[in-house]
């Protein structure tokens, strides 16, 4: 089993549809939990980042993290067309250097929102 | 707004060939990080350097893969000999100290024929 689990989809939704991305992983000691984006031929870049289980929202973007049953979400509001990319979860655990993190991603999940 | 710049964006190599990447990290950021990136999967971690210092390279194939950040700003990741599998994208990334947020760069896309 990978540390962590993320569906690749692919994953197609209408203009305006609220969409869901989901992540599980097994390492208790992940501390911190990111969403980034990633369109094609680009780099993945930081959408959000949480510490604590609740939710987080930022626009039309909430992300919510359940530790005790080691799950994440990415919800998507009124998605646009702009919104197509591949998603990746990542989480971070703190590295054998002063003050730095070694992060795990998913396999990222392709989101197509049709106009 | 700073970026993390990576060269060259493209590269095509023959197997049994050596190449080289370069990465410029956003400056004041001490810890570097090179992934791999199959298409399709997500970024695996091949090195990380906090500032000069390899943290962790546990995942690098050391016997044809090298790393090195020499004055703790820019790095150069290099294979030799390059072989079919290694065909991926390989990202650096950078991020300051006790934080846990990435800044990637856009990626140095490698053929091997």
């Amino acid at each position: 089993q990978k540390e962590v689990e993320q569906d690749p989809g692919p994953l197609s939704v209408p203009e305006g549809a609220i969409v869901s991305l989901n992540c599980t992983y097994s390492n208790s000691a992940f501390q911190y939990f990111m969403w980034y984006r990633q369109y094609s031929r680009k780099g993945p870049e930081l959408l959000m980042y949480t510490y604590s289980s609740g939710n987080k929202e930022d626009g039309r973007f909430t992300a919510q993290v359940d530790k005790s049953s080691k799950y994440i979400s990415l919800f998507i509001r009124d998605s646009q067309p702009s919104d197509s990319a591949t998603y990746l979860c990542a989480m971070s655990q703190p590295s054998s250097g002063a003050g730095s993190y070694q992060l795990t991603f998913g396999k990222g999940t392709k989101l197509s929102v049709i106009p | 707004e700073a970026e993390v710049a990576q060269s060259p964006r493209y590269k095509i190599t023959e197997k049994s060939q050596a190449v080289a990447f370069w990465c410029d990290p956003i400056s004041g950021h001490a810890t570097l990080y090179w992934y791999r990136q199959i298409l399709g999967q997500g970024p695996e971690l091949l090195v990380q350097f906090q500032d000069e210092s390899v943290v962790d390279d546990s995942q690098l194939p050391k016997d044809r893969f090298s790393a090195e950040r020499l004055k703790g700003v820019d790095s150069t990741l290099k294979i030799q000999p390059a072989e079919l599998g290694d065909s991926a994208m390989y990202l650096c990334a950078s991020s300051p100290r006790r934080s846990e947020g990435l800044h990637f760069g856009n990626g140095t896309r490698l053929t091997v024929t």
